[in-house]
């Protein structure tokens, strides 16, 4: 089956460090891959994903993960942090099982908390 | 692009009546869309997916009788809770599926209390 492991459940980080939330998949066949953020209270915002091509993906807000083939991993990262970006984020990797092939299963989710 | 919005973003309804929480995709068309649960500080939990036209999958353990879906149209999912109890409180969140970028865009959510 497939699934994604987010080893953190918290992470910290200064303002203006460089940030990594980390994420290691497991899937049958090729990864697609997703990030997602939640603010309190709030649905998820897509940041970003893999599915085929450079394995370095930009997304939104200045956010960028790195897809490792060998690693099976899709750690998340910024150079800089803001304390806007303490949310919740969540990686996700689709479950082509199934009757219906584009379900997402999702980490556990690690709390980004930016201090200035 | 690809927004989704949830109606209502709060609601308090009294034990053994019946909720209804709307979906709309606004400017794309999804034909797939599911729904979610999430408990504070938890990761969500799928409870269903929904295709337009036709009736929905539920994932193991949740009760279709008690969380109806209907998907009429190709921008417009609802989930009905239906006869709700205090252990039905709880955040629950919608996503549309679009094809093109093979990407799940999220609605904002609807917090559920019952008293």
């Amino acid at each position: 089956a497939q699934s994604v492991a987010q080893p953190e459940d918290q992470v910290n980080v200064a303002e203006g460090n460089p940030l990594t939330v980390k994420c290691t998949y497991s899937v049958s066949g090729n990864p697609y891959l997703f990030w997602y953020v939640q603010y309190p209270n709030r649905g998820l915002q897509f940041l970003l994903k893999y599915i085929t091509g450079d394995n370095l993906v930009k997304g939104s807000y200045g956010f960028e993960a790195e897809f490792n083939k060998s690693q099976t991993s899709f750690h998340l990262k910024k150079p800089s942090a803001l304390v806007s970006d303490s949310a919740l984020y969540f990686c996700a990797v689709r479950d082509f099982l199934g009757e219906y092939g584009n379900k997402l299963v999702f980490g556990a989710g690690t709390i980004l908390r930016v201090k200035s | 692009g690809a927004v989704v919005s949830q109606h209502p973003s709060w609601v308090i309804c009294k034990s053994g009546t019946s909720v209804k929480i709307e979906c709309r995709s606004l400017d794309f068309q999804a034909t797939t869309m599911f729904w979610y649960r999430q408990f504070p500080k938890k990761s969500l939990m799928l409870m269903a997916t929904s295709n337009e036209g036709s009736k929905a999958t539920y994932e193991q353990g949740v009760e279709k009788d008690k969380f109806l879906i209907n998907h009429a149209s190709l921008t417009l999912s609802t989930l009905t809770v239906t006869s709700a109890h205090p252990e039905d409180s709880s955040f629950y969140i919608c996503s549309a599926y679009l094809a093109t970028g093979e990407t799940q865009y999220f609605g904002p959510g609807t917090r559920l209390l019952v008293l």
